[in-house]
């Protein structure tokens, strides 16, 4: 059972140029999550979704969309890649909003 | 607004000594508690998670938590570190139909 599936693990872009961090889940969740890590700030909520067609943003939303089109896939999209976005970003599933977490293993995104 | 206060970022301890990682939260209801642990370039894993009932909860590799009302607290224990235990845990807080929201983290070091 694979899981929370993301891609790529690890990704340098330059600033201004944009991007996609894939996310599949496998266990039929409805609700899907993206964080980042950044040191001593613990995971902020970036957006979330209850759900297929539904997203929402979170605690840091700025520079990032997201879709939710089939149930099992939520990417996360970055515009204009800022160095602010230098992250480890997660993606997240869960059967519903506040249930257990079943974590990706994460992208290292660097933006130089 | 809820939220997660982890004391410490960094704690050591020697092998065979108790754990002890601080969490105490902020919420005027009841919410849901979780103890996430993060080993290096790894996801997210649950290690436990109280929602109702026993508020003594008992978690995999040997952790346990305590959910205190009265302290609005949940601090996790371990009676005897083992060097596989080094490695960053969170704890994190939720509420029905709001998101989980994560602490800064604290870095556990086991010394021989």
């Amino acid at each position: 059972n694979a899981g929370v599936t993301q891609t790529p693990k690890f990704q340098v872009l330059k600033t201004g140029q944009s991007m996609t961090l894939q996310c599949a889940q496998d266990m039929n969740h409805e609700y899907m999550s993206w964080y980042r890590q950044d040191p001593g700030m613990g995971l902020r909520l970036i957006h979330y979704s209850v759900g297929a067609g539904i997203t929402d943003q979170g605690e840091v939303p700025n520079g990032y969309n997201v879709s939710r089109s089939t149930t099992e896939d939520f990417p996360l999209r970055l515009l204009s890649a800022a160095p602010s976005q230098t992250s480890v970003y997660f993606c997240a599933s869960s059967l519903e909003r506040n249930t257990e977490a079943f974590f990706g293993q994460g992208t290292r995104l660097t933006v130089v | 607004a809820q939220s997660v206060t982890q004391l410490g970022s960094h704690v050591s301890v020697s092998e065979g000594a108790l754990v002890l990682l601080r969490c105490n939260y902020s919420s005027s209801v009841p919410p849901y508690l979780f103890w996430y642990v993060q080993y290096p370039n790894q996801g997210l894993q649950l290690l436990l998670k109280y929602t109702t009932g026993a508020t003594l909860v008992k978690g995999i590799n040997g952790f346990e938590a305590e959910f205190k009302k009265s302290e609005t607290s949940f601090h996790l224990t371990k009676p005897s570190a083992h060097m596989s235990d080094a490695a960053e845990y969170f704890c994190a807080v939720s509420f029905r139909n709001n998101d989980m929201r994560f602490g800064a983290g604290t870095r556990l070091t086991v010394k021989p």
